[in-house]
This record gives structure tokens, C-alpha cells and sequence, in this order.
């Protein structure tokens, strides 16, 4: 079946490492992403890795790729008050489409 | 680069009313996705458009539908509005289909209140 699932919250001190975890279920060669929502806004794209792949590195964002597991994860370096808002992990469904599947959403708080 | 675009980004309608939403995807882009995102969840999808055509449709009914037009753009109309209508609705548009269909740009949506 199509499912994303994340944990809802997460908090952290600014200057910290912040994770934010999903897991999928399509265990067909996809593309996985990570959004940003900020509050009224739509959706950012961050980043996005293919499931071949184990990690992808941008800036401050790292994604972990667990394939056995079907686990993503997004890593932010050096968490800013400007990073909290809502995070989206996604999964492309394969086929002529696209569609995308989407988890429902963790919310990051990021404490001065 | 004006990036997607949508409109109008609030509306307030009555149960009962029809509603038109409209989207100009990202310069380049020829595929437009529509997705509802109800409070406090992800975003679900409705439908994509490729060359004038509904490619594939989620689990929505038929009071959802839409039309591109030949410039890329789209518009996403709903019937017979009910109070679970409300949501914030967005569209994405990229490029080509299939394994090209890689990166995903959204609007920043139009929040529908059914009253």
C-alpha cells in the first residue's frame, strides 16, 4: 500500500542538530523528499534522494537513506530559529505521474 | 522567474456554491498536480494534468475536477461545496513524465473556507 509516516513534534536548542525520521512502504525504486511548509505558506522543496542511493548532503541538510528498512531521514546542521516550521517527508509513486505521497508533517521547534 | 503560481489565495464560500481555482506552473513546467491539504495533515492528491489531459486522479469525486489549457496552466473547479471542502489547496507543476517527473514545485496555495 502507499503509506509515509513521521513522528508530529520535535524541539531543539538552536545551534543543535535536529533529525526528523520517516518511514514509506513502496518498495519500488522511487524518489524520496523532504518539504518545508512555513506557517500560511505552501510547500518548499529541501532536497530529494533516489532509493538507490544511501546519503545525499546539502549545506546544512544530510539524508539517510535505509532501503532495508524503508527509513528516511533528514538531518539539519547548525538548527536556526528560522528552521522551525513544519517539515514534509514524501514519496514519489512510480509511473508516468509522479504522484506524490505524503507523511503528515513534523513540526520543528527550534528554542533560542 | 515567477515561480508557481496560484489564485486567489484566500476564498470564503457557502455550502452549495462551485468554486474555480487557478494555477500558472513554474516557467518550463508542462505538468500541474492539485493537492488538498486539510488542517494539520499532508497534502492529499486530487489530479494531474499533462498536454490538456487528467493523467491519474486520487481518491476524490467526480465535484472535483479541472482543465490545462494549451499554456500550461489549470484550473481546479469544485461543486456542490461542502463544510469538508475547507482546506488549503495546492498546486505543483514540473517537467515531462515518468523518470524526467523528478523535482516537484508547489504554489503557495489558496486557502478555501466553506461556510
Amino acid at each position: 500500500g502507499e503509506d509515509v509516516e513521521q513522528s508530529l513534534f520535535l524541539s531543539v536548542r538552536e545551534g543543535d542538530s535536529s533529525v526528523i525520521n520517516c518511514t514509506y512502504t513502496d518498495s519500488s525504486s522511487t524518489y524520496l523528499y523532504w518539504y518545508k511548509q512555513e506557517p500560511g505558506a505552501g510547500l518548499q522543496l529541501l532536497t530529494y534522494i533516489f532509493s538507490n542511493m544511501d546519503m545525499k548532503q546539502d549545506q546544512r541538510l544530510t539524508v539517510l537513506l535505509n532501503k532495508k528498512d524503508k527509513h528516511l531521514s533528514l538531518r539539519i546542521a547548525d538548527t536556526q530559529t528560522g528552521d522551525s516550521a513544519i517539515y514534509f517527508c514524501a514519496e514519489k509513486i512510480p509511473g508516468n505521474t509522479g504522484k506524490l505521497i505524503f507523511g503528515q508533517g513534523t513540526t520543528l521547534q527550534v528554542k533560542p | 522567474d515567477a515561480g508557481v503560481t496560484q489564485s486567489p489565495t484566500h476564498l470564503i464560500k457557502t455550502r452549495g456554491q462551485q468554486v474555480t481555482l487557478r494555477c500558472s506552473p513554474k516557467s518550463g513546467h508542462d505538468t500541474v498536480s492539485w493537492y488538498q491539504q486539510a488542517l494539520g495533515q499532508g497534502p492529499q492528491f486530487i489530479f494531474q494534468y499533462y498536454e490538456e489531459e487528467e493523467r491519474q486522479r486520487g481518491n476524490f469525486p467526480d465535484r472535483f475536477s479541472g482543465h490545462q489549457f494549451p499554456n500550461y496552466s489549470s484550473e481546479l473547479n469544485v461543486n456542490a461545496l461542502l463544510l469538508g471542502d475547507s482546506a488549503l489547496y495546492l498546486c505543483a507543476s514540473s517537467s515531462g513524465q515518468g523518470t524526467l517527473n523528478t523535482e516537484a514545485f508547489f504554489g503557495q496555495g489558496t486557502r478555501l473556507t466553506v461556510v
